[in-house]
């Protein structure tokens, strides 16, 4: 089964200055997807950023990007230029590209931004 | 396209009570899932609908807890006779089968068993 480990519970971050968040994956599969997800306090969760596994190139979007080491199983989110709307629980998450159709997260990292 | 809607969104019960959650996914939308996600953790899969045939169930859904989406619109999910361990949040999502892979989170349900 596969499974994912956020190992930081909480981080923190100065408005404007970059965090990376951590994300570390189980599998035996090649082909899989990878998502960061944001779930802001007593709000929904949203679709930060997805990662095909077969793609080599690192996925952007606006301020946020990952670094995907897929022999390491490894998918970190970075955000740049840090923003008060960013605090929130962020959520790494896997699916399978064939058989089950459940999403798969790691536990969360609460990001805190100062101003 | 008003987005992922679930009812209500706090549920308080005594413990033995029934309870059911309504979502209605984006209306495009063919794929239903149910989520539950506990205090400090991240979310975890209950089940999935494509249309109105329930095709995939965790073992998390013991036999208190019944999903239906009879017509392959909205959905609802069941928890008879509740027990304490069974608070948490109820988070439903939907997708297409074109992108399967963004699946578009509700708000969510929180419920509440004294």
């Amino acid at each position: 089964a596969q499974t994912v480990t956020q190992s930081q519970p909480e981080m923190s971050v100065q408005e404007a200055e970059t965090v990376t968040l951590s994300c570390t994956y189980d599998t035996s599969e090649s082909d899989y997807y990878l998502f960061w997800y944001k779930q802001p306090p007593s709000r929904q969760m949203i679709l930060v950023i997805r990662q095909e596994a077969y793609k080599q190139q690192n996925a952007t979007e606006n301020r946020f990007s990952v670094n995907f080491q897929k022999a390491a199983k490894s998918f970190s989110l970075k955000i740049s230029d840090s923003q008060l709307g960013d605090a929130a629980m962020y959520f790494c998450a896997y699916l399978t590209q064939g058989g089950s159709e459940k999403l798969v997260f790691g536990k969360g990292t609460k990001l805190t931004v100062n101003p | 396209d008003t987005g992922v809607s679930q009812d209500p969104r706090h549920k308080i019960t005594k413990r033995g009570q029934n309870v059911t959650f309504r979502c209605d996914p984006i209306s495009e939308h063919n794929r239903l899932y149910w989520y539950r996600q506990t205090l400090g953790q991240g979310p975890e899969f209950l089940t999935y609908f494509q249309n109105e045939a329930q095709l995939e169930k965790s073992r998390l859904l013991s036999d208190r807890f019944s999903a239906e989406r009879p017509k392959g619109s909205f959905s609802t999910l069941e928890i008879q006779r509740t027990e304490q361990g069974d608070s948490a949040m109820y988070l439903c999502a939907s997708s297409s089968d074109g992108t399967r892979y963004e699946q578009y989170f509700g708000p969510g349900t929180r419920l509440t068993v004294t």
